[in-house]
């Protein structure tokens, strides 16, 4: 089975910590990308990379990392420089290049409490 | 600055009729625009897209419109059923946007109700 998986489905932190999101994809897509969706809100892009071991940032980097050692991973570290860290992630990939959609994973509910 | 905006947050339609979607843009340099169909707490899945050279795309019960002179595009849904209440995002690209090839932009989404 294809697909995209993140996990946790949910995951909760104390305020000042970082924590890991994990995606992983087997649909051997080049792209992937991290999207973040707050309420009544689109999805607004965080970091996407389009090939191993390169990765650039997206409208609302500021207080993210990722890396992309593997083409398969794309983790992503919400930092305490974050300020309002508790939302909705959602992981994303696709093919290389333009006309391509998207295919999503299910999501990350991140509270920081 | 939204350059995908979809003005209706919710849309309530009685089942059988059709659903109407709407979307605007504001970029003309966007040339691919999709739609994209998300359940609580799940990720978005996609549904239907339309390259600018084209002015209509159908798939089952699902169309897309677009008219470029208006920078408008639309998703008809006909029948509407309640299996498909959802909220609905608008997304679109441009070659080369943001120094990379398939970066979308997301509207805000629509709310659709289909009441049986």
């Amino acid at each position: 089975d294809g697909g995209i998986t993140q996990s946790p489905k949910y995951l909760f932190r104390k305020e000042g910590q970082n924590v890991t999101l994990s995606c992983e994809q087997n649909l051997n897509h080049d792209a992937m990308y991290w999207y973040r969706q707050d309420p009544g809100q689109g999805l607004r892009l965080i970091y996407y990379s389009q090939i191993v071991n390169d990765f650039q940032k997206g409208d609302i980097a500021e207080g993210y990392s990722v890396s992309r050692e593997k083409k398969e991973s794309f983790p992503l570290t919400v930092t305490s420089a974050q300020k309002n860290p508790t939302a909705f992630y959602l992981c994303a990939s696709s093919w290389q290049g333009s006309y391509n959609e998207q295919f999503f994973g299910p999501g990350t509910r991140l509270t920081v409490l | 600055d939204q350059q995908v905006k979809q003005n209706s947050p919710s849309l309530s339609v009685q089942e059988g009729r059709i659903s109407i979607l709407n979307c605007d843009y504001t970029n003309s340099m966007f040339d691919y625009f999709l739609w994209y169909k998300k359940y609580p707490a799940e990720g978005p899945t996609f549904l239907i897209s339309i390259s600018s050279i084209k002015d209509k795309n159908e798939d089952g019960r699902f169309t897309v419109f677009l008219n470029k002179s208006a920078k408008h595009l639309s998703l008809h849904i006909v029948p509407s059923q309640p299996g498909d209440s959802a909220v609905y995002f608008c997304a679109a690209s441009a070659f080369g946007y943001g120094g990379s090839q398939g970066n979308l932009i997301f509207g805000k989404g629509t709310k659709l109700s289909v009441k049986p």
